[in-house]
């Protein structure tokens, strides 16, 4: 079975940009997380999705917000983007909502904000 | 959430045997304790959840006393692709709506 995908894998922008990331969950899979992981705030939740909401959110601005879609697969969005968001951001997925402890993470998208 | 304490770095050498403790003093009744594992820019890999005793796997074992307040981590025989961070997890994996909490980790450098 295909593991979690994320697209793009790397990604420059500028500050005051927007970017979005992507993420397919493995194939049956129906809940997604999102993670933020710096060298200094380490692994951070950003939100989870089940069945096309928004179940969870973490302590981020609202200029971090995401959806998924029908298929499970789901998108992040950073607007207006800083110095601080660059980041490694990482996708999660697990089979049904509520199993945080056993969730299987993507390889991440790193993104760098100039 | 329990609060979780764990080593910064260990340093091994291959073929050696990594244990990794971490403590969790304020462990709940329903928290399970779980491992991840994570090489440089990627995610971390789910390794093993344990509630009590010993659970054992393909990659790793992992040790929880009676009073459940810390545990360990087995690693057998190292290599050098061990080299990573491993994470400890302490939480209620059937609580819904909950989601990671990741501490520092313990970063585990294998030496040839």
């Amino acid at each position: 079975k295909a593991g979690v995908t994320q697209t793009p894998r790397y990604l420059i922008k500028t500050r005051g940009q927007q970017v979005t990331l992507s993420c397919s969950p493995i194939s049956g899979h129906r809940s997604v997380s999102w993670y933020q992981q710096t060298p200094g705030q380490g692994l951070q939740f950003l939100f989870e999705y089940f069945s096309e909401t928004q179940r969870n959110k973490g302590n981020f601005p609202g200029r971090f917000s995401g959806r998924q879609f029908s298929n499970s697969r789901s998108e992040m969005n950073v607007s207006t983007l800083e110095l601080g968001d660059s980041a490694l951001y990482l996708c999660a997925s697990s089979p049904v909502f509520g199993r945080a402890y056993e969730q299987y993470f993507g390889p991440g998208t790193r993104l760098t904000v100039t | 959430l329990a609060k979780t304490t764990q080593p910064i770095s260990m340093d091994s050498y291959e073929g050696q045997e990594v244990n990794i403790t971490c403590s969790h003093n304020n462990i709940a009744t329903n928290d399970y304790i779980t491992w991840y594992q994570q090489f440089p820019s990627q995610g971390p890999r789910f390794i093993i959840q344990g509630y009590k005793t010993k659970v054992t796997n393909e990659v790793a074992s992992l040790f929880i006393p009676a009073d459940r307040k810390s545990s360990t981590l087995s690693l057998p025989r190292v290599s050098l692709s061990d080299t990573a961070v491993y994470y400890c997890l302490v939480g209620d994996i059937k609580a819904a709506g909950n989601k990671l909490t990741f501490g520092g980790g313990t970063r585990v450098l294998v030496k040839p």
